[in-house]
């Protein structure tokens, strides 16, 4: 089944430890993204990868890491989360027309 | 960068009714426009698309028109049925920002009453 995958689905942790969410494709799509969902606020790009080793900055990038080592997975790094980066996270890959979303990923920073 | 404004935030209709949500954008290069629906607690999901050498699209009970001049588009769902409830996003993408680059509106909650 084509699908993305993110891990974990609910994360909750304390200001300042490191974190990260995993996202993985198997429809090898070159396109992966994050996004952060707030109320009010919709979707907003965190980051986004072309291809492996390619990735650059989308709208809200302050405070996040990615890296794409590997075409399949696009891992979100928090190095030192803040609780303003409370939020629920999709991750979502596409080729040229639809991007498919992950089943999100919920965090509370304390 | 692109910059998406969707109208109106919530509305409410009786089933059997049609719904409109609009959308403008900023940048006329952007050639495609998505839009996605949202279903409580679940992720956003593709109901239908546009690029910008179209003026109208339809599936079964959904449309979504274009106006390149304007800089706006709408989605349009004809006899509203309570499982049409949901937030519904619009979104807009420019042509040398790749494929992975959406820019969202901040979404519209439609609540269908049976």
């Amino acid at each position: 089944e084509a699908q993305v995958t993110q891990n974990p689905r609910y994360l909750i942790t304390v200001t300042g430890k490191k974190l990260t969410v995993t996202c993985s494709q198997n429809m090898n799509h070159e396109y992966m993204s994050w996004y952060r969902q707030d109320p009010g606020l919709g979707l907003r790009q965190i980051y986004y990868s072309m291809n492996v080793e390619v990735t650059d900055k989308g709208d809200v990038p302050e405070g996040y890491k990615v890296s794409r080592k590997e075409k399949r997975n696009f891992p979100l790094i928090l190095e030192s989360p803040s609780p303003n980066q409370t939020s629920l996270y999709f991750c979502a890959s596409s080729t040229t027309g639809e991007q498919y979303f992950g089943p999100g990923t919920r965090l509370t920073v304390t | 960068g692109e910059n998406v404004e969707q109208h109106p935030s919530t509305l409410s209709v009786q089933e059997g009714d049609s719904a409109v949500i609009k959308c403008t954008y900023s940048d006329s290069a952007s050639n495609y426009f998505p839009w996605y629906k949202q279903e409580l607690g679940k992720r956003p999901q593709l109901i239908i698309d546009i690029r910008s050498n179209v003026g109208e699209k339809k599936d079964q009970r959904i449309a979504v028109t274009l106006n390149k001049t304007a800089k706006h588009f709408s989605l349009h769902i004809t006899e509203t049925q309570p499982e049409d409830s949901a937030v519904y996003f619009c979104a807009a993408r420019l042509p040398n920002s790749g494929y992975s680059t959406l820019t969202f509106g901040k979404g519209t909650m439609l609540l269908v009453s049976p």
